[in-house]
């Protein structure tokens, strides 16, 4: 019963440092997005993908790729790290779209 | 992009108080959500509305989808001290992504 699982928890990167943000769901969801969480901001679309092999972009997709290999799978990547991106990351998934289910976050820090 | 403006930003009650906060949008959505954050968790789903004028209770939590489309209100009665976290309202179109409120930031006074 592990619905949507976020890795890692936290990371702090240097600046200009790539790195990969985890997240895999066992629910058989098409549906699965990332968003951002900023102090006042609420949550902001960053990409999403409404199955295997089909990504696109959200609200504030620059710095950040995505792909969709797999059902369960929905990686983000960080290309160039930088301190704009430090930020609270959530991932979601739905079945046909409805009724999101969010995992628990990884806590971003670039310094 | 889309933007939600949802009120009040934060509230302070006492305990045993009802809470009222809403959510407007200049453009409409055929389905009203709301989520619960605790500290250092994702949002939970609280409530799903997917009718205009719907009313929807889950034990004290009440929210309502607006005639117009564009704004819904969630009522929570008689506080506890674990109702403390942010609330969200999200509107969606279709299956599109959910678009987000700012929050509500909903602390108890014991």
């Amino acid at each position: 019963n592990a619905g949507v699982t976020q890795t890692p928890k936290f990371q702090v990167l240097k600046t200009g440092q790539s790195m990969t943000l985890q997240c895999a769901q066992d629910m058989n969801h098409e549906y699965m997005s990332w968003y951002r969480q900023d102090p006042g901001m609420g949550l902001r679309l960053i990409h999403y993908s409404v199955g295997a092999g089909i990504t696109d972009q959200g609200e504030v997709p620059n710095g950040y790729n995505v792909s969709r290999s797999t059902t369960e799978d929905f990686p983000l990547r960080l290309l160039s790290a930088a301190p704009s991106q430090t930020s609270v990351y959530f991932c979601a998934s739905s079945s046909r779209g409805y009724g999101y289910t969010f995992g628990s976050g990884t806590r971003l820090t670039v310094v | 992009g889309q933007q939600l403006n949802q009120s009040p930003q934060s509230m302070f009650i006492q305990e045993g108080e009802d809470v009222s906060m809403n959510c407007t949008s200049s453009s409409i959505f055929n389905t009203w959500l709301w989520y619960k954050q605790d500290p250092g968790e994702g949002p939970v789903l609280l409530i799903a509305l997917y009718k205009a004028g719907e009313l929807t209770s889950n034990g004290r939590l009440t929210a309502q989808f607006g005639i117009t489309r564009k704004d819904s209100f969630l009522n929570i009665s008689a506080s506890i001290p674990s109702d403390v976290g942010i609330y969200f309202c999200a509107g969606q179109l279709g299956n599109t992504p959910l678009v987000f409120g700012k929050g509500t930031r909903l602390s108890v006074i014991a």
